[in-house]
């Protein structure tokens, strides 16, 4: 089983490129989320979604914007990068919005220059 | 997002040695969960809590959802080098979109 898989690894931008993050999972789940991990600071979310075509903000999600056209990909776009975008970014997935045990991808290493 | 204040930040221990580690918040959560993060990988779930009171355990993890419902505490026994990497809580509360709010984590080094 794949579960949850996160396109590029790493990635380097420069400050005002725009680029999306792509997420995948094979396990049907409804809910998906895109978290941020900086050092210090543990995972802080930014958007997430409850299902095909439905998506919300989280904590910090200015800067990004996501989409749900599929119950599959779940992708994270930045529109003009900026150095405070850098940071390790995370895909998670779970099977509803009750069930929380979310399983994550292995991240995307982001740095903005 | 709701604060949780996780401690210790940081520990390093020996071998076979036990390892204690708390969360707390201001706030009610509904479901508390632990999840353990290596190197250049994504966290990964060790036990997920559910109601006040509850104690759970993962072969040598154990932990509780405090009756209060503000905080949780994640034990591990005998300690070995695999248990080295980051523990992070996080709390749900229902009342807010489901989201989860993490921990900034409690980095955990084991010597042999």
């Amino acid at each position: 089983n794949a579960g949850v898989t996160q396109t590029p690894k790493f990635q380097v931008l420069k400050t005002g490129q725009s680029m999306t993050l792509q997420c995948a999972q094979d396990m049907n789940h409804e809910y998906m989320s895109w978290y941020r991990q900086d050092p210090g600071m543990g995972l802080r979310l930014i958007h997430y979604s409850v299902g095909a075509g439905i998506t919300d903000q989280g904590e910090v999600p200015n800067g990004y914007n996501v989409s749900r056209s599929t119950t599959e990909d779940f992708p994270l776009r930045l529109l003009s990068a900026a150095p405070s975008q850098t940071s390790v970014y995370f895909c998670a997935s779970s099977y509803s919005l009750r069930n929380t045990e979310a399983f994550f991808g292995q991240g995307t290493r982001l740095t903005v220059v | 997002g709701q604060q949780l204040n996780q401690s210790p930040q940081s520990m390093f221990i020996q071998e076979g040695e036990d390892v204690s580690m708390n969360c707390t918040s201001s706030s009610i959560f509904n479901t508390w969960l632990w999840y353990k993060q290596e190197p250049g990988e994504g966290p990964v779930l060790l036990i997920a809590l559910y109601k006040a009171g509850e104690l759970t355990s993962n072969g040598r993890l154990t932990a509780q959802f405090g009756i209060t419902r503000k905080d949780s505490f994640l034990n591990i026994s005998a300690s070995i080098p695999s248990d080295v990497g980051i523990y992070f809580c996080a709390g749900q509360r229902t009342n807010s979109g489901y989201a989860l709010n993490f921990g900034k984590g409690t980095s955990l080094l084991v010597t042999p």
